[in-house]
């Protein structure tokens, strides 16, 4: 089974613009969760979505935005970037998800500067 | 913010020897799972011990789980090069709620 893929692996952008971040998660898994690493604040849960529906959401602005498509397949938005913004941004999927039982399979990653 | 504390934060060993990592957590969970890092890439699950689990075992791992004083630690024994990393321990409470809250890292460098 192919692994978590995340594109792009490397983004460079400046204040002020967006950005669109993609996942594809494991065939079959349909939950998907998005992670920022930054070295000051660690690794914190930005949102999880399951079925195309946003299940759970961190404590970030609403300037992160995610969605999920038909085929599983997560997006996430950052819109107005800042450049606290920039970090190591992780997806992970899992089958279900549920209850925390299921194990979750992290991509490589997509690292974001911002300048 | 984070949930779980990691202690050390940094640990040296020479090749060979055991490598010991502890993690606090602050509220009650479901289960809790530690995950490896290198050099900032994605991050590899390596073991899941439910909250009525006391010990697990899985090749050169042993993690053990005190729910009492919420904590855990995560033994690696006879350390090769190629663990090098860091090392994350990540908890799913018990309110619902998806999500893994991980702990601050143990970086453990082995030394050949």
């Amino acid at each position: 089974k192919a692994g978590v893929t995340q594109t792009p692996r490397y983004l460079i952008k400046t204040r002020g613009q967006q950005v669109t971040l993609s996942c594809s998660p494991i065939s079959g898994h349909r939950s998907v969760s998005w992670y920022q690493q930054t070295p000051g604040q660690g690794l914190q849960f930005l949102f999880e979505y399951f079925s195309e529906t946003q299940r759970n959401k961190g404590n970030f602005p609403g300037r992160f935005s995610g969605r999920q498509f038909s085929n599983s397949r997560s997006e996430m938005n950052v819109s107005t970037l800042e450049l606290g913004d920039s970090a190591l941004y992780l997806c992970a999927s899992s089958f279900s998800g549920s209850g925390g039982t299921d194990t979750q399979y992290f991509g490589p990653g997509t690292r974001l500067t911002v300048l | 913010s984070q949930q779980g504390e990691e202690d050390p934060q940094a640990l040296s060993i020479q090749e060979g020897e055991n490598a010991t990592m502890n993690c606090s957590y602050k509220t009650s969970i479901n289960n809790l799972q530690w995950y490896r890092q290198n050099s900032g890439r994605g991050l590899v699950h390596l073991i899941l011990i439910r909250s009525n689990e006391r010990e697990k075992h899985s090749g050169r791992l042993r993690v053990t789980l005190d729910t009492s004083k919420k904590s855990s630690s995560l033994l690696i024994t006879a350390s090769r090069a190629a663990d090098t990393a860091s090392y994350f321990c990540a908890s799913i409470s018990n309110f619902g709620n998806e999500k893994l809250t991980f702990g601050t890292g143990t970086r453990l460098t082995i030394i050949p």
